[in-house]
């Protein structure tokens, strides 16, 4: 039973564009939600994470939209760099537990 | 401040073995937990202990296990190894002080089943 529902699976983007990667979660215990990027060879590294009770956050070029209704939530990526190119996963931590749920993970690619 | 350290970084071992997989978590950090990064079935938590207790615990079965040292340090083990444990074996500190805090990952433990 996949938990965190996360797409596309790959994405290629020119350089300087907007990379978009969604993801989507059923279980309403989940109030933390953090988005990590892997390079090869690679532990995943923290990029930015947002609480339920907030709509959007942004650091830099990467932003967070969140709609609690929808259960659903996005990692926008604005003006992608070549070095931006990696394995981006979101994740969903549930009430009361350290435990992550992970998405199945986008491939990017940015075209230089 | 070192990050999250993991040994060894490669290992193969054959079906049936047992294999035991360390992990430093960066210093001052009282939790570790550990997850299993496979290409089918991505990223997925196999428990998490503070203060050397199992704190929480995910779906797999009772030959992976681990423990916690008073210096928080951790290991798991994964017993009678079947071709499908082949995988990296990531872990992950954090403080400790809430339950929505950071996971820092080390490089983790790539490990091959023969």
């Amino acid at each position: 039973q996949q938990q965190v529902k996360q797409s596309p699976q790959s994405l290629i983007v020119q350089k300087g564009g907007i990379s978009i990667i969604n993801c989507a979660y059923e279980n309403t215990a989940f109030d933390y939600f953090p988005w990590y990027q892997q390079f090869p060879g690679k532990g995943p590294a923290l990029l930015i994470a947002i609480r339920p009770d907030v709509s959007e956050k942004k650091e830099g070029r990467f932003t967070i939209s969140f709609n609690k209704s929808a259960k659903q939530f996005s990692l926008h990526i604005m003006d992608s760099q070549p070095g931006d190119s990696a394995t981006y996963f979101c994740a969903a931590n549930e009430q009361g537990a350290q435990k992550l749920v992970f998405g199945q993970g986008t491939r990017l690619t940015i075209n230089p | 401040k070192a990050g999250v350290t993991q040994t060894p970084r490669y290992l193969i071992k054959t079906r049936g073995q047992q294999v035991t997989l360390s992990c430093s978590p960066i210093s001052g950090h009282r939790s570790v937990s550990w997850y299993q990064q496979t290409p089918g079935q991505g990223l997925q938590f196999l428990f998490e202990y503070f203060s050397e207790t199992q704190r929480n615990k995910g779906n797999f079965p009772g030959r992976f296990s681990g423990r916690q040292f008073s210096n928080s340090r951790s290991e798991m083990n994964v017993s009678t190894l079947e071709l499908g444990d082949s995988a990296l074996y990531l872990c992950a500190s954090s403080s400790g002080a809430s339950l929505q805090e950071t996971q820092y990952f080390g490089p983790g433990t790539r490990l091959l089943v023969l």
